[in-house]
C-alpha cells in the first residue's frame, strides 16, 4: 500500500482562486518532504524542499509567494497554489524519505490541477 | 548545476527483446542513484544504486553503476507490454536531497 498519500487526486479550479495540496506520509516520520512539477511528456521538476516545522527552500524560477508550502507536522506537508492561473495547470507530486528504512524515496500519488 | 542525462529518450522494442537503458549523471556530491518507473501516476520505485559495480535485480530488470563512468545502465530481459513506461533515472542533489531528474526514457514495447 501507499506510504505518502497525497490528495486531492484530481481537482479543477477557476482562475484567481487558490488550491491546496496535502502530502501525508502515513507510516514514517518525514522531516523532509519535496514538491514536484511535471508538465505533459516531460521529467520532474524538483519545487521546493519543505521543512518541518521551518520555511520550504524554494529551488530557482519558483515564485514562493505564489506555491506557499507549510510542513506543520511530522507527517504533512501542504502545497497551496495560489491565485492559480491556467498555466498552472500541471501534476503536482510529493515525496519524502523514509532514513529509518534504508533511505528510499516514495512518491504520493500525485495531483492533476487543471485550472480553467 | 547537478545533471542527469538519459538516453535513449525513446525507443520501440517487441515483446521478448532485451533492452539497456542509459543514464549519466554530474553531481557535486554523489551519495546514490535511483531508477523510476512512470506509467500514468508518480513513480515507482525500482533501484537504488550507492555502490560500484554491484548488480541490484528484481525479476527481469536489473542495473548496475559504474563510479567511474559516472553512469548507470537498466536492463530489461523479455520484455512484456506491461513493461512500457518512461524510465526515470535521478541522483539526489537538488535542495537537501531533493532529486534531480533525467528527462527519462519512454519505452514502448509492441505485440
Amino acid at each position: 500500500g501507499a506510504v505518502v498519500s497525497q490528495h486531492p487526486s484530481r481537482v479543477i479550479c477557476k482562475s484567481g482562486t487558490s488550491v491546496k495540496i496535502e502530502c501525508r506520509s502515513l507510516d514514517f516520520q518525514a522531516t523532509t518532504m519535496f514538491w514536484y512539477r511535471q508538465f505533459p511528456k516531460q521529467s520532474l521538476m524538483l519545487m521546493a524542499t519543505s521543512n518541518e516545522g521551518s520555511k520550504a527552500t524554494y529551488e530557482q524560477g519558483v515564485e514562493k509567494d505564489k506555491f506557499l508550502i507549510n510542513h506543520a507536522s511530522l507527517t504533512l506537508s501542504t502545497l497551496t497554489v495560489t491565485s492559480a492561473h491556467p498555466e498552472d495547470s500541471s501534476f503536482y507530486i510529493c515525496s519524502a524519505e523514509d532514513r529509518v528504512s534504508g533511505n528510499t524515496i516514495y512518491f504520493g500519488e500525485g495531483s492533476w490541477l487543471t485550472v480553467v | 548545476e547537478d545533471k542527469v542525462v538519459q538516453s535513449p529518450l525513446s525507443l520501440v522494442v517487441h515483446e521478448g527483446d532485451t533492452v539497456t537503458l542509459n543514464c549519466s549523471y554530474e553531481v557535486t556530491n554523489f551519495r546514490s542513484l535511483l531508477w523510476y518507473k512512470q506509467e500514468k501516476k508518480a513513480p515507482t520505485f525500482l533501484f537504488m544504486l550507492t555502490s560500484s559495480g554491484i548488480e541490484k535485480k528484481s525479476g527481469r530488470l536489473s542495473s548496475i553503476l559504474d563510479k567511474k563512468e559516472l553512469s548507470s545502465i537498466l536492463n530489461i530481459t523479455a520484455t512484456q507490454t506491461g513493461d512500457s513506461a518512461i524510465y526515470l533515472c535521478a541522483v539526489p542533489g537538488g535542495g537537501a536531497d531533493g532529486l534531480t531528474f533525467g528527462k527519462g526514457t519512454h519505452l514502448i514495447i509492441q505485440p
